[in-house]
């Protein structure tokens, strides 16, 4: 049971890198997003997919790109890394409703370090 | 736009003992409601939720919740604390917009379990 896969687990970039986190899901979900976790920040949204076709900026969408590739996989894009980047990046995969009630079903994460 | 306040965030309890971890949240219509756990290096796990029916919600490991329309409440309780419990856990509101939800987090709380 798969669930939502992250890759890679661990970066270290240099200031202007660029690099791609990739995210699949073999759950069938319409919705996929991509979160931020900062120390007492908790988690923010940077963009998210309602459905395949479509994605949306959130909270924190500035430095970055996604791309809804299909319906299993939804990446996000650093164009050129900054040191304000370092964070733990989390994709996370939703139903539809009425049959689900919200629930995002969360990948291990991907811990990124701009140096 | 939607927004969730975890006031603690750190409690230490001993093991044993009952645990209440609060959160307040905004939102103009009948909420979601989630708790989700995080354990060192891992992704969020959800605890329980709340959209509808009745207010004291029961979720895995023995955590509860109570809805509290009044004070904007969904406050998680648990009878006695074991040590497996130390962990993060976060608050969270979802809005529905057309097919999917929209998630946001508060900060958090840590949970620090003394024997």
């Amino acid at each position: 049971n798969a669930g939502v896969t992250q890759t890679p687990k661990f970066q270290v970039l240099k200031t202007g890198q660029s690099m791609t986190l990739q995210c699949a899901q073999d759950m069938n979900h319409n919705s996929m997003y991509w979160y931020r976790q900062d120390p007492g920040m908790g988690l923010r949204l940077i963009y998210y997919s309602a459905s395949e076709g479509t994605t949306d900026k959130g909270e924190v969408p500035n430095g970055y790109n996604v791309s809804r590739l299909n319906k299993r996989e939804f990446s996000l894009r650093l164009e050129s890394a900054a040191p304000s980047q370092t964070s733990v990046y989390f994709c996370a995969s939703q139903g539809a409703a009425p049959t689900n009630t919200g629930e995002l079903f969360f990948g291990e994460g991907s811990r990124l370090t701009v140096l | 736009a939607q927004s969730v306040t975890q006031p603690d965030i750190h409690i230490t309890v001993s093991e044993g003992a009952s645990l209440e971890l609060r959160c307040n949240y905004s939102y103009g219509a009948t909420p979601y409601l989630f708790w989700y756990v995080q354990s060192p290096g891992q992704g969020l796990q959800l605890l329980l939720k709340y959209f509808s029916g009745d207010t004291l919600v029961q979720g895995i490991k023995g955590f509860e919740a109570e809805f509290k329309r009044s004070q904007s409440s969904f406050n998680l309780r648990k009878p006695s604390v074991h040590w497996s419990d130390a962990a993060e856990y976060f608050c969270a509101v979802g809005a529905s917009s057309g097919g999917y939800q929209k998630v946001t987090f508060g900060t958090g709380t840590k949970l620090q379990v003394i024997p």
